[in-house]
């Protein structure tokens, strides 16, 4: 089946950092990218939706600013946690589809904010 | 908008035996998708089942299968033969056809099997 990976896995940062996570889809050309934030013992909620080549369509109430997404390929899609603030501390899980409209999920990475 | 809604937030059952859990969702769409997701303690989102809803035969893989009432808008899993392994939050989703691919969530089901 698909793959997506993400890296890293897990990341601690210094508050007022930025954090990059990368997702990649390994075996498959990913036209589209979605990205979820994930508290403890809730459900996913989704932050923002990129296509390869254009830019990310954020859902109600995610600042693009903080959360910078690039798709600049079909294989590879970027969160960028800006300023970082122990907020912004989460489970971050990307998925890809591909010619499907089956969506193929990351193993997430865990971000904290010191 | 689209709302998905898991009335059940915990549930358990012994190893062996069958678990149904229950979904609602809200649409005026006629195209869409529905899934069950599953996700255990490491996290990683791993497809269960999926339906659509085009399809009146109610999908089924394995020991898992799904009793899909389109008019009612209900789409229930049923875990026969339950396993230790199948210990994890189980989220219901949506998706309209034509949406670029976006899930809506219900807030999960944590279903414990017991030995």
């Amino acid at each position: 089946g698909a793959v997506v990976s993400q890296h890293p896995s897990r990341v601690i940062c210094k508050s007022g950092t930025s954090v990059k996570i990368e997702c990649r889809s390994l075996d498959f050309q990913a036209t589209t990218m979605f990205w979820y934030r994930q508290f403890p013992k809730q459900s996913l909620m989704l932050m923002a939706t990129s296509n390869e080549g254009s830019k990310a369509t954020y859902e109600q109430g995610v600042e693009k600013d903080k959360f910078l997404i690039n798709h600049a390929s079909l294989t590879l899609s970027t969160l960028t946690v800006t300023s970082a603030h122990p907020e912004d501390s989460s489970f971050y899980i990307c998925s890809a589809t591909g010619q499907s409209y089956e969506q193929y999920f990351g193993p997430g990475t865990r971000l904290t904010v010191t | 908008a689209q709302t998905v809604t898991q009335s059940q937030p915990e549930m358990s059952v012994q190893e062996a035996e069958t678990v149904t859990l229950s979904c609602t969702y809200d649409t005026s769409e006629s195209n869409y998708y529905l899934f069950w997701y599953k996700q255990p303690p490491s996290r990683q989102m791993i497809l269960v089942i999926r339906q659509e809803a085009y399809k009146q035969q109610n999908a089924t893989e394995n020991r898992f299968s799904v009793n899909f009432q389109k008019a009612a808008k209900s789409f229930s899993l049923k875990i026969s033969d339950s396993q230790l392994g199948d210990t994890a939050m189980y989220f219901c989703a949506f998706m309209k056809d034509g949406s670029n691919y976006k899930l809506t969530f219900g807030k999960g089901t944590l279903l414990t099997v017991n030995p």
